[in-house]
């Protein structure tokens, strides 16, 4: 049983430009949280996915959106990138309490 | 009050001793405390979670006690292995669904051979 995957592993952007990252949950979760971890730090909260809607959200502008997919696997898009945009986002799937986190896809923004 | 406190922010243990690791919460809505485990390069790892109604839970060498009238709660690893050597963060919940976790900032954790 795969666990949670995620993609890609290490991105590079540019200042401005706009990222998609990608999360498929682990084998019968319905529920998908995302999480930014900059260098250092423990994983802040974005925003959390059920049944193809946004159910809550962490302090994070509106420059960060997502979906969910009827598969449950989910997207998270950055638009107009900043240099502080540069961590590690993490990706997290849960049926019940139970959160089994992604490895995470580094991003980069020069 | 959304906050999570852990301590110490790192630790140095030798082979074979306990480490302990300490948080606090204000929340008092928080019902749920999971501790992670994150290697470098790599995402948290759930080791042991507890919630309120215990005030201890032991799985192999890792036991987390919790102190509910304090809002405190803490990860002992007994018999610490250089294999144990990582970041550990505490987290807490009050999401009746699960996930949204309030995270602490993490005790790097080496355990000298």
């Amino acid at each position: 049983d795969a666990g949670v995957t995620q993609s890609p592993t290490h991105l590079i952007k540019t200042r401005g430009q706009q990222v998609t990252l990608r999360c498929s949950p682990k084998s019968g979760h319905d529920t998908v949280s995302w999480y930014q971890q900059a260098l250092g730090q423990g994983p802040q909260f974005i925003f959390q996915y059920y049944e193809e809607e946004e159910r809550q959200r962490g302090n994070f502008p509106d420059r960060f959106s997502g979906h969910q997919f009827p598969n449950y696997s989910s997207e998270l898009n950055v638009n107009a990138l900043l240099l502080g945009d540069s961590a590690l986002y993490l990706c997290a799937s849960s049926r019940q309490s139970e959160a089994f986190f992604g490895q995470g896809t580094r991003l980069t923004v020069v | 009050q959304q906050q999570v406190k852990q301590s110490p922010q790192s630790l140095i243990v030798q082979k074979g001793g306990i480490s302990i690791i300490n948080c606090a919460y204000e929340n008092t809505a928080f019902d749920y405390f999971p501790w992670y485990q994150q290697f470098p390069g790599k995402g948290p790892a759930l080791l042991i979670a507890i919630r309120p109604d215990v005030s201890e839970k032991k799985e192999g060498r890792f036991t987390i006690s919790f102190n509910k009238s304090a809002k405190q709660f803490s990860l002992h690893i007994m018999d610490s292995q250089p294999g144990d050597s990582a970041t550990y963060f505490c987290a807490a919940s009050a999401d009746n669904y699960g996930q949204n976790f309030v995270f602490g900032p993490g005790t790097r954790l080496s355990v000298l051979p």
